[in-house]
C-alpha cells in the first residue's frame, strides 16, 4: 500500500534558525510529488511539484528536494509567517487522474 | 477570484440530518476532487470527477455519501443521516486534465455534526 510519512509532527524555531522537514515515502510508482502549506481553517496552498530523483526546486526561504525515497522542505532563516501545516504528497502512476496521497504534515511555527 | 469556492464554509447539524456543499472549481479545469480532513491529519482523498464522470470512488465513501458534477461545472456532496464522526473539513480541488499536474484547493467547508 503507498505510505506518505512526514517528519517531524511539529517544529518549534526561533527566526532564523533553519532546518528541515522531511517525508519518506512507499510508493509502487511515482509520478510526483508535491509540497503545500495549509494555513488554520484553510485548504491547501499549492508550494512545489518534484518528478524525479535529484530535482530540485527554491521558492523565497524554501527549497525542496527529492530523492528516490524521500523529499526534504528547507527552510532558511525562517520568518514568523511561514509558520504553518507543510504537507507532502505524492500521485502515483496507476492512480486515476491527479489523485493525491497525503502525509499527516509537520506543523511549523517560527517565533521572534 | 477566479479560484476553487466552496459553500457554506461551515455548518452545523444535528445527528442524522442531511447536509448539502456545493463546489465551483476553476473554470477551465475537467478535473475535480472531493477531500476530507481531520484534525491532525492530511487530507484523504473520497471522490473525484473528469468532467460530469465520476471516475473514481474511495472505500471511504460509505453508501451515505453521494456525489454529482450534473454539467461538468460546480459539484455536490450530500451526506445523508449525519452522524458525528463525519465532523470534518471537506475540502474540493481541481486541476488540468494534464496528468501530474498540481491540484488547487478550495478553503473547504467545516461539518460539524452535533
Amino acid at each position: 500500500e503507498d505510505q506518505v510519512t512526514q517528519s517531524p509532527e511539529a517544529l518549534r524555531l526561533q527566526e532564523g534558525e533553519s532546518s528541515s522537514l522531511n517525508c519518506s515515502y512507499t510508493v509502487s510508482g511515482l509520478r510526483g510529488l508535491f509540497w503545500y502549506r495549509q494555513d488554520p481553517g484553510k485548504g491547501p496552498e499549492f508550494l512545489f511539484t518534484l518528478y524525479s530523483a535529484g530535482e530540485e526546486k527554491e521558492k523565497e526561504r524554501l527549497k525542496a528536494t527529492l530523492t528516490k525515497k524521500e523529499s526534504f522542505l528547507h527552510i532558511t532563516a525562517p520568518k514568523p509567517e511561514d509558520s504553518a501545516t507543510y504537507l507532502c504528497a505524492v500521485s502515483i502512476l496507476t492512480g486515476g487522474g491527479n489523485k493525491l496521497t497525503f502525509g499527516t504534515g509537520t506543523q511549523l511555527k517560527v517565533e521572534l | 477570484d477566479t479560484g476553487v469556492s466552496q459553500d457554506p464554509r461551515h455548518k452545523i447539524t444535528k445527528r442524522g440530518q442531511n447536509v448539502t456543499f456545493r463546489c465551483d472549481p476553476i473554470s477551465e479545469h475537467n478535473r475535480l476532487y472531493w477531500y476530507r480532513q481531520t484534525l491532525g491529519q492530511g487530507p484523504e482523498f473520497l471522490t473525484y470527477f473528469q468532467n460530469e464522470a465520476q471516475l473514481e470512488k474511495s472505500r471511504l465513501l460509505s453508501d451515505r455519501f453521494s456525489a454529482e458534477r450534473p454539467k461538468g461545472s460546480f459539484s455536490t456532496l450530500e451526506i445523508q443521516r449525519t452522524e458525528q464522526g463525519d465532523s470534518a473539513m471537506y475540502l474540493c480541488a481541481s486541476s488540468p486534465t494534464n496528468t501530474g499536474e498540481k491540484l488547487f484547493f478550495g478553503s473547504g467547508t467545516q461539518l460539524s455534526v452535533l
